[in-house]
């Protein structure tokens, strides 16, 4: 079964200092792997997309990585802001097809 | 440049009763459609997706159905709601066909029924 698994669930931060958030998947094969941010009620926005064939992706501070044969990725957040808070998604999307699979995501709040 | 818009933003319904919810894409034509469902602590849940008018797919057999009379409109609807139906719904379009190119969400819907 395709599945995204996110760890941790949850992570308090202080403001300025680094994060990174974890997914492992079992989607085989993919097409690509996204990394989505998603302020409380709001609609998931895409930070980095990659394919499988990519190892990394930057986005201002947002920083993905991609290890296709442990079916690992990363995000790295540098010098979080207060208005990093937020839930990040790992959605990846199995090769030939549209449809996504999303992790549950990290929910990862900064403090000042 | 292109927008999606979703309404109600927020509803509180009884069980039993009808739904309705409406999503619209503005600044692009022929897009494909998708219809998705996120309960508390579960990831984002495919409910429906439309490759164009009249074309709908169901991924998850449920009580909820789903139509598009027109391009960029796309209707979320149920008959009488579950409790079960709680939850936030998000629509989403994507345009073309590469498997690449960015899902794009609308603000959702969160649903509570009581």
């Amino acid at each position: 079964k395709n599945q995204v698994e996110q760890s941790p669930q949850s992570l308090i931060i202080l403001e300025g200092k680094n994060c990174t958030l974890q997914c492992n998947y079992t989607v085989s094969p993919f097409s690509n792997l996204r990394w989505y941010k998603q302020d409380t009620g709001r609609g998931p926005v895409s930070l980095t997309i990659m394919t499988f064939s990519e190892n990394t992706k930057s986005n201002g501070r947002y920083t993905a990585t991609l290890d296709a044969d442990t079916k690992q990725s990363s995000l790295h957040i540098t010098a979080s802001q207060l208005s990093d808070s937020a839930s990040y998604i790992c959605v990846v999307s199995p090769f030939n097809t549209d449809k996504l699979i999303f992790g549950t995501g990290t929910r990862l709040q900064v403090f000042p | 440049s292109q927008t999606i818009h979703q309404w109600p933003a927020t509803l509180v319904q009884p069980v039993g009763s009808p739904l309705s919810l409406e999503c619209t894409v503005e600044g692009t034509s022929n897009p494909n459609l998708y219809w998705y469902r996120q309960a508390a602590g579960r990831g984002l849940q495919l409910l429906f997706y439309s490759v164009g008018i009249g074309q709908i797919s169901s991924e998850v057999p449920q009580n909820l159905s789903a139509s598009r009379p027109q391009d960029r409109q796309f209707i979320l609807s149920s008959k009488k709601l579950l409790l079960s139906d709680s939850g936030f719904y998000l629509c989403a379009w994507r345009a073309g066909t590469s498997v690449l190119n960015e899902q794009f969400f609308g603000p959702g819907t969160r649903l509570t029924v009581l």
